[in-house]
């Protein structure tokens, strides 16, 4: 079983529509939570970053963590078509640095 | 700011050459990492660095890769001698200490024939 678990998708939804992006892990000890976005022939790029449990929230988008039962997920509103992308989950021990990562999730965002 | 500069982003070669991969840190970043995306493994860490040191290398597939970190602003993948199953998109990131998140470049796209 793979730490990070995120379905692949792909997932497509009309412009406006809100968004909901899952990944669940299995260990206890992942204290740090990111999502990353990647466009096509792109390097990911950090989108949200949180610690331990809670919301956090940047313009359209929301980030949610649950440790009891370990699902991390990603809101995103008002949805555009830039917004299409592939969408990975990130997680990370204290002092760890090393960074386990979900499969990733392909958005389509139609116009 | 510049972000990681990564270089080349494309590299064509045939089985059994050697490929070295370059990357650029953020200025002030002293962590640096080496990642491996393909469509089947997604992103694996191969080896990261605090300070230019090595800390963890337990990714590193085979004896026939390696890395380095001559100084804080630059360092190497290379691979000797390369097999096609190394194709694959190679990420360079940086980060800052602890915790601090990682910052990724555009990667090296490599292509074994």
């Amino acid at each position: 079983q793979k730490e990070v678990e995120q379905d692949p998708g792909p997932l497509s939804v009309p412009e406006g529509a809100i968004v909901s992006l899952n990944c669940t892990y299995s260990n206890s000890a992942f204290q740090y939570f990111m999502w990353y976005r990647q466009y096509s022939r792109k390097g990911p790029e950090l989108l949200m970053y949180t610690y331990s449990s809670g919301n956090k929230e940047d313009g359209r988008f929301t980030a949610q963590v649950d440790k009891s039962s370990k699902y991390i997920s990603l809101f995103i509103r008002d949805s555009q078509p830039s917004d299409s992308a592939t969408y990975l989950c990130a997680t990370e021990k204290q002092g760890a640095q090393k960074l386990v990562f979900g499969q990733g999730t392909r958005l389509t965002i139609n116009p | 700011d510049a972000g990681v500069i990564q270089s080349p982003r494309h590299e064509v070669t045939e089985m059994g050459q050697e490929v070295t991969l370059r990357c650029k840190p953020i200025s002030g970043h002293n962590s640096l990492f080496w990642y491996r995306q393909t469509m089947m493994r997604g992103l694996e860490l191969l080896i990261y660095f605090n300070n230019n040191v090595p800390i963890d290398d337990s990714g590193m597939p085979e004896d026939r890769f390696s890395a380095k970190m001559p100084n804080a602003s630059f360092s190497t993948l290379k691979i000797q001698p390369s097999e096609p199953r190394d194709s694959a998109v190679y990420f360079c990131a940086s980060g800052g200490r602890g915790n601090q998140p990682q910052h990724f470049g555009d990667g090296t796209r490599l292509s074994i024939l």
